[in-house]
């Protein structure tokens, strides 16, 4: 799986859009780009996939760059709970076996009241 | 409803004990994972099993083995337990579907270990 790299920490105020940026420069064309995230004490929780085109869903948005070297998870309106470790992962998505997620450091998002 | 569940939430053991981990998940994946979380919260995958194969990450001591008597349930026992094994595990699943990129994976809510 291709490697990640993303902002050891990062501010964001409540109610404001948090923008976690990842750079996965080395990412090959069948594999996408997965955004979990680990809210203190609990178990990690997915967020959102995507391979190439943008995604949405009701927790975020995932903007992907048209050449695939990066991409950004999109909080729109942060709250206190939002804050969390968040993980991108890049890996090929299998069939006819099992593959476990490969974590990093995450970026470590702290939401401000 | 619980989709993951895993117990005992908190297990602290002697140095040389053998334990289990149990996990159960309700949601009908037929794939199921075991992770470590260490002190400094670098989170690594260690088994992943399903009805077809055992995947086993090579780092992980023969101490640890994964056990599944059901679908449903991927127990971990943990032999001659030593004061590294102290950590947080997850257990995890997910379910192939017939689009690759399917293969969400849901979370347990963890086991902290405690070796003495």
């Amino acid at each position: 799986d291709a490697k990640t790299t993303q902002p050891t920490s990062m501010d964001c105020a409540e109610g404001r859009a948090a923008n976690l940026p990842c750079n996965h420069s080395t990412i090959s064309g069948n594999e996408y780009v997965y955004w979990y995230r680990q809210i203190h004490s609990q178990g990690p929780q997915y967020i959102i996939h995507g391979l190439k085109n943008n995604e949405t869903n009701e927790m975020a948005s995932l903007i992907i760059t048209e050449d695939r070297k990066s991409s950004t998870l999109i909080l729109p309106h942060a709250t206190l709970r939002d804050t969390a470790v968040y993980y991108c992962i890049v890996r090929v998505a299998t069939r006819g076996g099992a593959d476990g997620l490969t974590f990093g450091k995450g970026t470590h998002l702290i939401i401000q009241p | 409803d619980t989709a993951v569940s895993q117990t005992p939430k908190y297990l602290v053991t002697q140095m040389g004990n053998d334990k289990s981990i149990k996990c159960e998940q309700n949601l009908g994946h037929d794939t199921m994972y075991w992770y470590k979380q260490d002190s400094k919260k670098f989170l690594k995958i260690m088994f992943s099993y399903n009805n077809k194969e055992l995947i086993i990450n090579e780092t992980v001591p023969n101490r640890f083995s994964p056990k599944s008597p059901d679908k449903a349930h991927l127990n971990l026992h943990i032999n001659s337990l030593e004061l590294g094994d102290s950590a947080v595990y997850f257990c995890a699943s997910s379910q192939e579907g017939p689009r690759l990129s399917t293969d969400t994976q849901y979370f347990g809510p963890g086991t902290r270990l405690t070796v003495l």
